[in-house]
C-alpha cells in the first residue's frame, strides 16, 4: 500500500462548479498536510498548508483534514478556467514530504 | 522576493555523460531539498540539506548522484555517468523550517538518450 493515494483523474468540470479533490494516507506519523498546484512545465506552487484536523479557508479554496480517517480534501468554489492544473497533496511527519500522484483538473468555460 | 531558481530548465545528454543541475534557494532558507519526478510516478524525495550539511540523503538512488551545497547557499546535483532511467524532472525546494512549507523551483527536465 502506498503511503499517499490520490486519484490522478483527469477531472473535468464546468466553470463555476465546486471541485473536490481528495487524498488518503496510511502513515499515522504525518502531521502537516499541504496542497500544491502545478501548471504544465512549472514547479509545484504551495496553495494551502495545515497541521490540524478541521477546515482551513483561503479565498475560494478550503482544505479539510480528517486525521481519524486519514483523509484530506481540497475544495475549490466557483472554479475558473485558470484553476486548470494538476493538484498534488503532500504530507510530512517524521519523513520528508511525501506526495500523491496529483489530480489533473480541467475547468471548462 | 526571488523564488527558488533552477538551472538549466532543460538538458538533453547522452547515456554515460555527466550533467550538473543547479539550485538557488530563497534567500535565508537554510533548508534545501532535491526531489525527482520520473514519468508517471509521484514526486520523490532525494535529499535534504540544512545549510551546507546533508540532513537526509535516504532518497538518493545510487552513488552516481552527488549533491553539494558549499557555503550553505546554492546547491548542485551531479549525475555521473547518466543512465536512461535518470530521465525525469528534478525539482529543488527550500524552506525556513525543516520539512514544512517548502517552495519549489520550476524544475530541470533531464532527458538521457
Amino acid at each position: 500500500q502506498k503511503e499517499v493515494e490520490q486519484d490522478p483523474g483527469p477531472l473535468s468540470v464546468p466553470e463555476g462548479a465546486i471541485v473536490s479533490l481528495n487524498c488518503t494516507y496510511s502513515n499515522s506519523a504525518f502531521q502537516y498536510f499541504m496542497w500544491y498546484r502545478q501548471y504544465s512545465r512549472k514547479g509545484p506552487e504551495l496553495l494551502m498548508y495545515t497541521y490540524s484536523s478541521g477546515n482551513k479557508e483561503d479565498g475560494r479554496f478550503t482544505a479539510q483534514v480528517d486525521k481519524s480517517s486519514k483523509y484530506i480534501s481540497l475544495f475549490i468554489r466557483d472554479s475558473q478556467p485558470s484553476d486548470s492544473a494538476t493538484y498534488l497533496c503532500a504530507m510530512v511527519g517524521n519523513t520528508p514530504l511525501v506526495f500523491g500522484k496529483g489530480t489533473r483538473l480541467s475547468v471548462i468555460a | 522576493e526571488a523564488g527558488v531558481t533552477q538551472f538549466p530548465s532543460h538538458s538533453v545528454i547522452e547515456k554515460g555523460q555527466t550533467v550538473t543541475l543547479r539550485c538557488d534557494p530563497i534567500s535565508g532558507h537554510d533548508n534545501l531539498y532535491w526531489y525527482r519526478r520520473v514519468m508517471g510516478k509521484e514526486i520523490k524525495f532525494l535529499l535534504h540539506f540544512v545549510k551546507e550539511s546533508k540532513q537526509d540523503e535516504s532518497g538518493m538512488p545510487n552513488n552516481r548522484f552527488l549533491a553539494e551545497r558549499t557555503g550553505g547557499t546554492y546547491s548542485t546535483l551531479k549525475v555521473q555517468p547518466a543512465e536512461l532511467e535518470d530521465s525525469g524532472v528534478y525539482f529543488c525546494a527550500s524552506s525556513q523550517v525543516p520539512n514544512t512549507e517548502a517552495f519549489f523551483g520550476q524544475g530541470t527536465r533531464l532527458t538521457v538518450v
